[in-house]
């Protein structure tokens, strides 16, 4: 599975979107983009995934660039309890159905 | 819907003692995962079953480390003996198969102290 870079860390403040990026410039054709995250002391959380179009769903929304070597991540209205660890994967569908976690992006949301 | 429960949520252990965890995946899921978790990094997968056969144990550490998933619900992972570096958070996750799109759902994980 192909690599992804997240930054360290990001604040936000309550109520505006949080704009969580994501690079994976080595991703390949049948690779789709998935989202995590993990709130203090529980297991990760599904989020998102896509291939290519923009997705969205009543949790968050996935923009992937064109040449797919990116994406973004948009809580559009972020709330304290969206402070947590959000994970960017990149996985081969047809491949070994395990997911490879980086290290991910520490998302602390401020009053 | 219930979701992957797991037991215990804590335990602390001293080295060279054995240890096991247990989960119990959400009903009707074929696939169950172990994962470890170092604190401060993502999971790693340990093992991956499909029903009763596990499919993917290339990271679990064989010399110490066991798992069995005996008639392909609940799952137990054993350490033996435990050692300093094993204290993590060993969390199960579970879908409905590991094909296609289907999500993985984590339990809360067990974090092991070994002192």
């Amino acid at each position: 599975d192909a690599k992804t870079t997240q930054p360290t860390s990001m604040d936000c403040a309550e109520g505006r979107a949080a704009n969580l990026p994501c690079n994976h410039s080595t991703i390949s054709g049948n690779e789709y983009v998935y989202w995590y995250r993990q709130i203090h002391s529980q297991g990760p959380q599904y989020i998102i995934h896509g291939l290519k179009n923009n997705e969205t769903n009543e949790m968050a929304s996935l923009i992937i660039t064109e040449d797919r070597k990116s994406s973004t991540l948009i809580l559009p209205h972020a709330t304290l309890r969206d402070t947590a660890v959000y994970y960017c994967i990149v996985r081969d569908i047809q491949g070994a159905q395990k997911l490879v976690f980086g290290q991910g992006t520490r998302l602390t949301i401020n009053p | 819907e219930a979701g992957v429960v797991q037991s215990p949520r804590y335990k602390i252990i001293e080295k060279k003692q054995p240890v096991a965890f247990w989960c119990n995946p959400i009903s009707g899921h074929n696939t169950l995962y172990w994962y470890l978790q170092n604190l401060g990094q993502g999971p790693e997968l340990l093992i991956r079953y499909e029903n009763e056969e596990a499919v993917d144990d290339s990271q679990l550490p064989k010399d110490r480390f066991s798992a069995e998933r005996l008639k392909g619900v609940d799952s137990t992972l054993k350490i033996q003996p435990a050692e300093l570096g094993d204290s993590a958070v060993y969390l199960c996750a579970s879908s409905p198969s590991s094909g296609g799109f289907d999500t993985q759902y984590f339990g809360p994980g067990t974090r092991l102290t070994v002192l």
